[in-house]
């Protein structure tokens, strides 16, 4: 069974704070993703990347930065949490050109 | 750019009602075209796709058809179940880059006994 795992449920972290998010998939899958997922909005797309080391910008990437050393780990990095970024954060992965699969989501709320 | 536009939510229906949930996109060339579902506490899955145009998924009893000359991809189910209560995303993977999924908004639909 393919599986996207996600570190945490739930995360309360302070304004200023750095938080990492964690995402790991064991598929081989080279496509990893980060999406932010609010009300009204639907998901819309952070960083992307295509293979390890590799990143691209998505549709938001401002106040975000991402890390892939390893094929299987692609991680989400808010350098200085602020009160705007409390969101469900989903992170994804495929082999192009075929679907996406989801992790479980981290409901982040900065404080 | 590359969009996709979902009917506004939430939808309330009886059990065994019918349901559509529109879904129009923009797109250049011949993107692949999804349906999402999310239930409450958990992530995305994968309901239904359809990769060329007249080309249609299924999966659960629900349906929808690839309909390049309306650019349309409409969710429909003929019998909704309470336990189809969900969020309902439409989704397109542009053929110029694989893998970069472009999501709606969503459409939040509840199933009422």
């Amino acid at each position: 069974d393919v599986k996207v795992t996600q570190s945490s449920r739930y995360l309360v972290k302070r304004t200023g704070e750095k938080v990492f998010l964690e995402c790991v998939q064991d598929m081989d899958h080279e496509n990893m993703f980060w999406y932010r997922q609010d009300p009204g909005l639907g998901l819309r797309l952070i960083y992307f990347s295509y293979d390890v080391k590799m990143k691209e910008k998505g549709d938001i990437p401002e106040g975000y930065s991402v890390s892939r050393e390893k094929k299987e780990r692609f991680s989400l990095i808010l350098e200085s949490a602020s009160t705007n970024q409390t969101s469900m954060y989903l992170c994804a992965s495929s082999r192009s050109p075929t679907e996406a699969f989801f992790g479980q989501g981290t409901r982040l709320t900065v404080v | 750019g590359n969009s996709v536009t979902q009917m506004e939510g939430p939808v309330t229906l009886s059990e065994e009602a019918f349901l559509t949930i529109n879904c129009t996109y923009t797109a250049t060339g011949y993107p692949s075209l999804f349906w999402y579902v999310q239930y409450p506490g958990e992530g995305l899955q994968l309901l239904l796709k359809a990769t060329k145009a007249d080309d249609k998924g299924s999966n659960k009893g629900f349906e929808a058809t690839y309909r390049k000359e309306t650019t349309s991809f409409h969710l429909e189910k003929g019998s909704v179940q309470v336990s189809d209560s969900a969020v309902y995303f439409c989704a397109l993977m542009s053929s110029s880059n694989t893998g970069k999924l472009i999501f709606g908004q969503g459409t939040t639909l509840q199933v009422k006994p």
